[in-house]
């Protein structure tokens, strides 16, 4: 079984500050991992996964995850945050046995000017 | 990587008719997915789509409902039957383009549908 919590539903920055999206996950399994955004009216775009390698992924647009077992983490997170990211973003935990993977159920990002 | 074109983007729909949606993809793949997403809700799963046999459904979701064709390697439709408001919610298509342990899943932009 697995399991994937957002801990936040909606989250709130500033121009120019730092975001972190927060993201834990249960598997019976060594899981892979991803972050998906979606801006309005438009579909998934995969931001970065995680596979087991590098436990720190870097992606696309500046944002970084950081696969933490012990914490069963997989937190996001940009240093500084751009009006072009406000959309939804959504953390993804897939098994490696098979392909189904299970959303989480979203965190709405606001930049505010 | 996957490019997949999904048809219709979007559409408006009488309650108590049908729709399919179309999912191509610009390469053989093995497995094809079909998710819901509700207004201001997450992503669920409603079924697999295997080439060759029957689609394999989630919890809550059931053929007659949400009957699926998937007739080769790069094509699939869902129909969305007897349609209600409900039902209004965006569809998409997603496949798993990878053979070995590091799965990635590539999604199509979606169907809007609305049910009036």
């Amino acid at each position: 079984a697995q399991s994937v919590t957002q801990l936040d539903s909606h989250v709130s920055v500033s121009e120019g500050t730092p975001v972190l999206l927060r993201c834990n996950y249960s598997s019976s399994y060594s899981p892979s991992l991803f972050w998906y955004v979606q801006h309005p009216n438009k579909g998934l775009q995969l931001l970065l996964k995680y596979t087991s390698a590098a436990t720190l992924v870097k992606g696309i647009n500046g944002f970084e995850a950081e696969f933490k077992k012990s914490e069963t983490s997989f937190h996001l997170t940009k240093p500084s945050a751009h009006m072009s990211d406000a959309a939804e973003y959504f953390c993804v935990v897939s098994p490696l046995s098979y392909q189904k993977v299970t959303f989480g159920t979203g965190t709405k990002l606001q930049v505010i000017p | 990587s996957a490019v997949i074109s999904q048809k219709p983007s979007r559409d408006i729909c009488q309650r108590g008719t049908s729709l399919t949606i179309q999912c191509q993809v610009d390469s053989q793949v093995t497995m094809m997915f079909w998710y819901r997403q509700q207004p201001g809700q997450s992503l669920t799963l409603i079924a697999t789509a295997n080439q060759g046999s029957e689609a394999t459904y989630e919890s809550g979701f059931v053929i007659d409902k949400f009957p699926i064709s998937r007739p080769n390697l790069t094509f699939s439709t869902l129909t969305v039957s007897n349609m209600s408001p409900e039902d209004s919610s965006i569809y998409l298509c997603s496949v798993d383009t990878s053979s070995s342990p590091s799965t990635e899943a590539f999604f199509g932009q979606g169907t809007r549908l609305t049910v009036v």
